[in-house]
């Protein structure tokens, strides 16, 4: 059974500060979603990464995928106050039908003034 | 843009109910899916669909049912519902092939008193 890790579950970061999310799963998979999801609102994609080694980045985002240490990291520069969401990653071994994605429970991201 | 609309954005029903929540897509998308999504323990998977009539079992399909009779919509079905499907339920939609995203709707909260 794929289990997909995330920590921490909770963050409080200062404005202007750095930090990094870290995504562990359990099987082998070469593709791995992260996504954003605010306050009563629905999952918006953030970023696919397809390969191992993939980087991708927008704005004060950035995520790397380890395919062979079976490990993402969603990493956070110069923090401000709209990135506070709560952050999924997601993993799927369907051979990219997308059939099914496992997500991690979350990230609450609070970022402070 | 994509879009997956969800019929009801909030549902009060009564134990032993049955509960009909509907999802709609307008990309022409193949696979179509359902989760449930709980406090401390992220989305879970439903049920997916990746064609019309088609549809295959999640992680947590017991006291579910779906229904797929055109592409574009995906019926979630609580046949006897229960206090303990109280709880956020998103639908989703992607291709059939390829790597992008899901797309989610912007869910239903359902609750059963």
């Amino acid at each position: 059974e794929l289990k997909v890790e995330q920590n921490p579950l909770f963050l409080s970061m200062q404005e202007g500060k750095n930090y990094t999310i870290y995504c562990n799963y359990s099987t082998t998979s070469d593709r791995l979603y992260w996504y954003r999801q605010d306050p009563g609102k629905s999952l918006e994609s953030l970023f696919v990464l397809l390969s191992n080694g993939a980087v991708k980045q927008e704005g004060r985002l950035m995520a790397s995928l380890d395919t062979k240490a079976r490990l993402s990291t969603l990493h956070i520069t110069a923090a401000v106050h709209d990135l506070s969401a709560t952050y999924f990653c997601a993993v799927d071994i369907s051979g990219g039908s997308n059939y099914k994605l496992t997500f991690g429970k979350g990230t609450l991201l609070t970022v402070n003034p | 843009d994509v879009k997956v609309t969800q019929s009801s954005r909030y549902l009060v029903k009564r134990t032993g109910e049955k509960v009909f929540l509907e999802c709609v897509q307008d990309m022409d998308h193949e696979n179509m899916f359902w989760y449930r999504q709980d406090p401390g323990l992220g989305l879970r998977l439903i049920y997916f669909s990746y064609d019309v009539k088609m549809k295959e079992k999640g992680d947590i399909p017991e006291g579910y049912s779906v229904s797929r009779e055109k592409k574009e919509r995906f019926s979630l079905i609580l046949e006897s519902a229960s206090t303990n499907q109280t709880s956020m339920y998103l639908c989703a939609s992607s291709p059939g092939t390829g790597w992008t995203s899901a797309f989610f709707g912007q869910g239903t909260r359902l609750t059963v008193v």
